[in-house]
């Protein structure tokens, strides 16, 4: 059984860096999963921020960059803002057509 | 403008069906990757099904029996059958265009929600 996993929570301070983290209960993860990273704020629908592990989505600002980190893909946010704080959900492709979403990120900036 | 707009979420009791609609404006549906996901209320998201342009289909392990993608090229709207539901199927549905067949979802419906409940 696949899972993928994302760590619960993070807190970053204002202006901040903070990089979290996708990864597979079992094996590494690589550019060969398509790991997606979106934003969600309550009640809204997922906005894409990063796709095909390091593509930005059109309007995305450059503080938010996507990348491999040993074996995990990870989403960085630079210089981190109060309107950061919400939900992030990674997925990844994973292979016959299908998909999994981590369990996602609820990010604190305080 | 590129826009997805879904209908036909509600209140269902155990074991019934429901079908979602989701509408598409600005593209052709049937030239796309159309995907569609849940959100269970205060849960995260969980990928459900894609249809590709040609056809083909795909569903996650916890709907594949239930639940059928498809499409009708007319109306340019993409559907979700979805039959024998559970408590568990209690969510907020999403469509959306994924433009690589691969997660690259650049729009979003606004979702509609479904309750499962006796």
């Amino acid at each position: 059984q696949t899972v993928v996993t994302q760590e619960p929570s993070f807190s970053v301070s204002p202006g901040g860096t903070v990089t979290l983290t996708c990864g597979l209960s079992s094996g590494s993860v690589s550019s060969t999963y398509f790991p997606t990273w979106f934003q969600q704020t309550p009640g809204q629908a997922p906005r894409t921020l990063i796709y095909n592990t390091n593509s930005r989505s059109s309007g995305v600002p450059d503080r938010f960059s996507g990348s491999i980190l040993g074996n995990k893909a990870a989403l960085t946010i630079t210089g981190a803002q109060a309107d950061d704080e919400c939900d992030y959900y990674c997925v990844l492709y994973i292979g016959n057509g299908i998909s999994m979403f981590g369990g996602g990120t609820k990010v604190t900036v305080l | 403008e590129v826009q997805l707009v879904e209908s036909g979420g509600g209140l269902v009791r155990p074991g019934g069906s429901l079908r979602l609609s989701c509408a598409a404006s600005g593209f052709t549906v049937s030239s796309n990757f159309m995907t569609w996901v849940r959100q269970a209320p205060g849960k995260g998201l969980e990928w459900l099904s894609v249809m590709y342009g040609g056809g083909r289909t795909y569903y996650t392990d916890s709907v594949k029996g239930r639940f059928t993608i498809s499409r009708d090229n007319s109306k340019n709207t993409l559907y979700l059958q979805m039959n024998s539901l559970r408590g568990e199927d209690t969510a907020m549905y999403y469509c959306a265009r994924d433009l690589s067949g691969r997660n690259w979802f650049d729009t979003w419906g606004q979702g509609a929600l479904v309750t499962v409940s006796s």
